[in-house]
């Protein structure tokens, strides 16, 4: 099994803070590495695939940045909203199997 | 609407019951994945399907069996030789057309509880 691993397991940040994640895995045998929001009872959605080292990707307030050489990517969430509030959820592709991180719980405090 | 139904949301069942979880489907993809979520852990593939009547076992295949006889559809069974069956399943599907660029789309998932 490829581990993925996330940090921090859980954030609470004021309304307004800017915030940031990390995913980190194994280097080696690299596809895509996806980003993903889960907001409590609905699906995942998908929110970056990111493939070439460097890449940068931004949707709205939320950003993502891959390192494929040292095995990690950051995303970035600036000016927290309430509404941010839900598990993100990183995962590595290798061919046509995916390995999921555990997620980060973020809950933005109005 | 395009996406993944998972049916029931919930389901409660005895010890030493087969029980079995719908996936359906009309995205059109060619690949299905089931994956298990236990408190804690990330999730873990059960198995997978890349074309009809085809499928491989996954991290985690013990206890549980697939079928893949429509292209829509690809149900998960969990056995009774599954030890541990309570938790959240949630199906999955993506398109296969590129390896490394396609995306995962998810259902709902459904709580099994075995009592």
């Amino acid at each position: 099994i490829l581990n993925v691993e996330q940090s921090p397991q859980s954030l609470h940040v004021q309304e307004g803070d800017s915030t940031n994640f990390t995913c980190s895995f194994p280097s080696s045998n690299f596809y895509a590495l996806h980003w993903y929001r889960w907001e409590t009872a609905k699906s995942p959605e998908a929110l970056f695939v990111m493939t070439l080292n460097g890449d940068e990707k931004k949707k709205g307030r939320i950003s993502a940045t891959l390192n494929t050489k040292e095995g990690y990517s950051y995303l970035y969430i600036k000016g927290s909203q309430p509404e941010d509030s839900a598990t993100y959820l990183c995962a590595r592709n290798t061919g046509n199997q995916f390995y999921f991180g555990t997620g980060t719980s973020l809950t933005v405090i109005p | 609407d395009g996406g993944i139904t998972q049916s029931p949301k919930y389901l409660f069942r005895k010890e030493g019951q087969n029980v079995t979880l719908s996936c359906e489907q009309n995205l059109n993809h060619d690949a299905m994945y089931w994956y298990r979520q236990d408190p804690g852990q990330g999730l873990r593939l059960i198995y997978y399907s890349q074309i009809v009547n085809d499928f491989q076992k996954g991290d985690i295949a013990e206890g549980y069996s697939v079928s893949r006889e429509k292209k829509e559809s690809f149900p998960l069974t969990v056995t009774s030789a599954q030890k541990n069956p309570t938790a959240f399943y949630l199906c999955a599907s993506r398109n296969q057309g590129r390896i490394s660029g396609n995306t995962i789309y998810f259902g709902e998932g459904s709580w099994l509880t075995v009592v």
